[in-house]
């Protein structure tokens, strides 16, 4: 079956320390990936896509399509980053498969 | 307006009652979404409508029932609801379905528990 796989249910790191929240996918050829981040009383949002290779509120993500990964990074946490984070793959061009997410605190 | 809108943001039903949750969307966006989200657990895609028509329904069972009356809005009708369909609805949409550049946007979710 296509998942999508986030090892992590929490992950707590100190402010200023590198991030990494880890995603690996099932899926065959070029999937779509994406990293969607929802704080505390907020909606969920898109922070990332693997086919813009961009970099958001200092996120960046690459894909490695030998290791079926996604993983992001940051490499200075700050506590506004607190946040559930969520790897999702776009299976079809209309159905969005969200990992169980890991919720990530920042602490000073 | 790049915002998705969701009432109520609370609602408390018995099992016999029928309710809906409402959405709307002023981005001109074609492609609307219904997603569930329990307690702890990531969103589960429940349906898609692509140009006001429905072309995805993930097995939900009928007590759910979706509407889109025009391409700004999307209604879920409740009906004879269960104690576990107690969750987050989602409400989420993009510019059209089939375009892998496009971002989904979602709304702040309507809770819903049923007693």
């Amino acid at each position: 079956a296509q998942r999508v796989t986030q090892p992590e249910k929490l992950l707590s790191v100190f402010k200023g320390a590198p991030v990494e929240l880890k995603c690996n996918y099932s899926y065959s050829g070029s999937p779509e990936l994406f990293w969607y981040v929802q704080y505390s009383r907020q909606r969920l949002q898109l922070l990332l896509r693997h086919i813009s290779r961009e970099s958001i509120k200092g996120f960046t993500a690459d894909l490695n399509k030998g290791e079926t990964s996604f993983h992001l990074k940051k490499p200075f946490a700050q506590e506004e980053d607190s946040a559930m984070y969520y790897c999702a793959a776009l299976q079809g061009a209309q159905k969005l498969v969200f990992g169980q997410g890991t919720r990530l605190t920042i602490n000073p | 307006d790049t915002e998705v809108t969701q009432t109520p943001k609370h609602l408390v039903m018995g099992m016999t009652n029928k309710k809906s949750l409402k959405c709307e969307q002023h981005m001109g966006h074609r492609a609307m979404y219904w997603y569930k989200q329990k307690a702890k657990k990531p969103p589960e895609l429940m349906f898609v409508y692509s140009y006001e028509k429905l072309s995805i329904n993930e097995s939900v069972p009928s007590r759910f029932s979706p509407e889109c009356p025009n391409s700004s809005l999307l209604n879920l009708h409740l009906h004879a609801l269960q104690p576990e369909d107690s969750a987050l609805y989602l409400c989420a949409s993009s510019q059209e379905t089939n375009s892998f550049a496009d971002t989904i946007y979602f709304g702040e979710g309507s809770w819903l528990t049923v007693v």
